[in-house]
C-alpha cells in the first residue's frame, strides 16, 4: 500500500506547477482522496479533495479558484494543478486516501515540495 | 472554514494521561461525527489514530481513545509512553466536501 507523490519544485510566484500522485496497493477506484499541506514549521492545512468516482470536489477557501484537483482511475492516480502560485503556497504537499468515506486519512505519501520564490 | 481550536502544548510524565482537545463549531465537530485524530512525529508523514470520534484504525493502541461533547472534541492517551511524544492534529469533515484542521498541539513526555 503506497502513495508517491512528484512534480514539486521552485517555481515564480504566478506560475503554475501540477502535482501527481501515484497509488499502489489498494483498489484506488472506490477511494475518495484528498490533498494536505504542510508550511514549514507549520500545522497541516486541507487542500482539497475528490470523491471516488469525481462527482463531488471541495476546495479550501485559501486556493479556491485557483488549483484544480483530478483523478484518473485507469491510472491509479491523483494530480492537483496548481495555477497562480503565491508565496505562502509554500508548503511540503501530501496525498492521503481518505479512510471509508469518513474523511480520516489513512494512507499518506511522502509529500512533495512545492516552494513559491523569485 | 475556520481552523479548529487546540491547545498549542500538552505535557505528562510516563505512565500517566494525557488529554487534547480541540473546538470547533456546530458547522464541523458538532455537526458531524467524522473527527480525526493525527500524531506526527517530526520529519514524518502524520497517522491516523482515531476516526469517526472514537474507532481506532487497526494497530494503533488502545491507550489511544477519542470522544466528542457538543462543538468539542477530545484524544486521551493514557499510559503514556516515551514513543508519544509527537504533535497531535484533530480534523473534522466540514460540509460540502470541506475538511479543516486544527492547529496541532505537542505533546511533550517529561
Amino acid at each position: 500500500v503506497q502513495l508517491v507523490e512528484s512534480g514539486g519544485g521552485l517555481v515564480q510566484p504566478g506560475r503554475s506547477l501540477r502535482l501527481s500522485c501515484a497509488a499502489s496497493g489498494f483498489t484506488f477506484d472506490e477511494y475518495a482522496m484528498h490533498w494536505v499541506r504542510q508550511a514549514p514549521g507549520k500545522g497541516l492545512e486541507w487542500v482539497s479533495g475528490i470523491s471516488w468516482n469525481s462527482d463531488n470536489i471541495g476546495y479550501a477557501d485559501s486556493v479556491k479558484g485557483r488549483f484544480t484537483i483530478s483523478r484518473d482511475n485507469t491510472k491509479n492516480s491523483l494530480y492537483l494543478q496548481m495555477n497562480g502560485l503565491r508565496a505562502e503556497d509554500t508548503a511540503l504537499y501530501y496525498c492521503a486516501e481518505d479512510y471509508g468515506d469518513s474523511s480520516a486519512f489513512d494512507i499518506w505519501g511522502q509529500g512533495t515540495m512545492v516552494t513559491v520564490s523569485s | 472554514q475556520s481552523a479548529l481550536t487546540q491547545p498549542p502544548s500538552a505535557s505528562g510524565s510516563p505512565g500517566q494521561s494525557v488529554t487534547i482537545s480541540c473546538t470547533g463549531t456546530s458547522s464541523d465537530v458538532g455537526g458531524y461525527n467524522y473527527v480525526s485524530w493525527y500524531q506526527q512525529h517530526p520529519g514524518k508523514a502524520p497517522k491516523l489514530m482515531s476516526y469517526e470520534v472514537s474507532k481506532r484504525p487497526s494497530g494503533v493502541p488502545d491507550r489511544f481513545s477519542g470522544s466528542k461533547s457538543g462543538n468539542t472534541a477530545s484524544l486521551t492517551v493514557s499510559g503514556l509512553q516515551a514513543e508519544d511524544e509527537a504533535d497531535y492534529y484533530c480534523s473534522s469533515y466540514a460540509g460540502s466536501n470541506n475538511v479543516v484542521f486544527g492547529g496541532g498541539t505537542k505533546v511533550t513526555v517529561l
